[in-house]
């Protein structure tokens, strides 16, 4: 079946770099494309940037250029990455599939990430 | 960017209730608009796509309408499984952004 779960750390400080990993299973990164989103205690989602299925990203320019989205599709894996933390980065950050004529139609549970100064 | 305003806030509903969420877009989307449902342990999924499509596996109780600008989200009748947040979300420009939400609530 398909899944996505996200791996990262529960606490980062203040200018520093996030890494978050999705791991995938139940389908191919070759096939379907995978979206970061991320939602702030209490408030709604922000759609971060896209890994597509032929290897290219697309990025929400509200990050600049703070944020990469890479992939090892040997290991099923996509990758974000954030430089520059700040306090408000602070939120739950999801992983989502998405194929090209269809909503985001599995999402991860989220990792909850906290910037701490 | 365009941005997705949603209405009501906070909505509360009785069981078996019919009820109507609406998002309106800053410019037109084509169609390009979706619904998602979040549950209180934070799991999302998908309800409707393209406007009116329903998400397989999604109860018929939901449907979607609209074009343009306006589009909107119907319940028709309320079940205890259906109290929880709703987010439309406009995939026809980048960045794809999603409106602030919808807090269905039992009245």
């Amino acid at each position: 079946q398909v899944q996505l779960k996200e791996t990262g750390p529960d606490l980062v400080q203040l200018t520093q770099t996030l890494s978050i990993t999705c791991t995938v299973s139940g389908f191919s990164l070759t096939t379907y494309n995978v979206h970061w989103v991320r939602q702030p205690p209490g408030k709604g989602l922000e759609w971060m940037g896209a890994m597509w299925n032929g290897g290219g990203t697309d990025y929400n320019s509200a990050f600049k250029s703070r944020l990469s989205i890479s992939r090892d599709t040997s290991k099923s894996q996509v990758f974000l990455k954030m430089n520059s933390l700040q306090t408000d980065d602070t939120a739950k950050y999801f992983c989502a599939r998405h194929d090209a004529y269809g909503p985001f139609d599995y999402w991860g549970q989220g990792v909850m990430v906290t910037v701490s100064s | 960017d365009i941005q997705m305003t949603q209405s009501p806030s906070s909505l509360p509903a009785s069981l078996g209730e019919r009820v109507t969420i609406s998002c309106r877009a800053s410019q037109g989307i084509s169609n390009n608009l979706n619904w998602y449902q979040q549950k209180p342990d934070g799991t999302i999924k998908p309800l409707i796509y393209y406007t009116s499509n329903l998400q397989s596996g999604v109860p018929s109780r939901f449907s979607g309408s609209g074009s343009g600008t306006d589009y909107s989200l119907t319940i028709s009748s309320l079940e205890p499984e259906d109290f929880a947040m709703y987010y439309c979300q406009q995939d026809a420009s980048f960045p794809y952004t999603f409106g602030a939400g919808t807090k269905l609530e039992l009245k």
